[in-house]
């Protein structure tokens, strides 16, 4: 079956600019989870969504991110106001409960010039 | 609050040989769950092996093992007869299991090379 998808894989954006990145999960998935990767760094956990639900968003820098998943199926990521400290990769990731495995997208590469 | 602690940015291996990446945590949770990705240059993290606290015994897949030393609070992974497409970068990771909902928590990682 087909995995985690994200899109776009790569986002240049001038500062200032608003981003939106997308994550398609596995089929069925009723958690899912965004993070922030940093070049050198592991992922930071940013967000978190049971089913339509956010029910934690305690890993967001700041209230120019935000995230939806309306359906309880497709999420995104919104960047408002990009500023260069927000260049990283988004790596989207679903599971089937809140407490299995985690399964990883290959990530959204966004830089901001 | 957890934390996992990778100490080793890079290694090498030649290839058939195994090879032993260290990771060791902390937390104060009772219960918790123990995970191994990996990382290649495309990006995309790829679930390798998990090990439950309680779990008697140590976790394989393949040719990837978990050695957990509880006591140690340890859980090196073991990689044998390693591949050049085992060249990547690899994280250690655990989440807590009691009180429901914990998020997961990432090392920095270890890049792994496989010399030919």
């Amino acid at each position: 079956g087909a995995g985690v998808s994200q899109s776009p894989r790569y986002k240049v954006a001038k500062r200032g600019q608003d981003v939106a990145l997308r994550c398609d999960p596995i089929s069925g998935h009723v958690s899912l989870f965004w993070y922030q990767q940093a070049l050198g760094q592991g992922p930071e956990f940013l967000t978190y969504f049971q089913n339509e639900a956010q029910l934690d968003k305690s890993g967001l820098p700041s209230d120019r991110f935000f995230a939806e998943r309306p359906e309880g199926s497709v999420s995104t990521l919104k960047i408002q106001r990009t500023q260069q400290e927000d260049s990283a990769v988004y790596l989207c990731a679903s599971s089937s409960d809140r407490a299995d495995t985690q399964y990883f997208g290959p990530g959204t590469r966004l830089t901001v010039l | 609050a957890q934390k996992i602690t990778q100490t080793q940015p890079g290694m090498f291996v030649q290839e058939k040989e195994a090879v032993t990446l260290d990771c060791t945590y902390d937390t104060s949770d009772p219960s918790y769950g123990l995970f191994w990705y990996k990382q290649p240059s495309s990006g995309e993290m790829i679930f390798l092996i998990y090990q439950g606290s309680y779990d008697q015994q140590n976790a394989t897949e393949g040719r990837y093992s978990l050695n957990f030393q509880k006591a140690r609070k340890s859980a090196n992974l073991v990689i044998s007869a390693s591949q050049l497409g085992d060249s990547a970068m690899y994280f250690c990771a655990m989440r807590g299991l009691s009180g429901g909902y914990q998020k997961v928590t990432f090392g920095i990682g270890t890049k792994l090379q496989v010399i030919p």
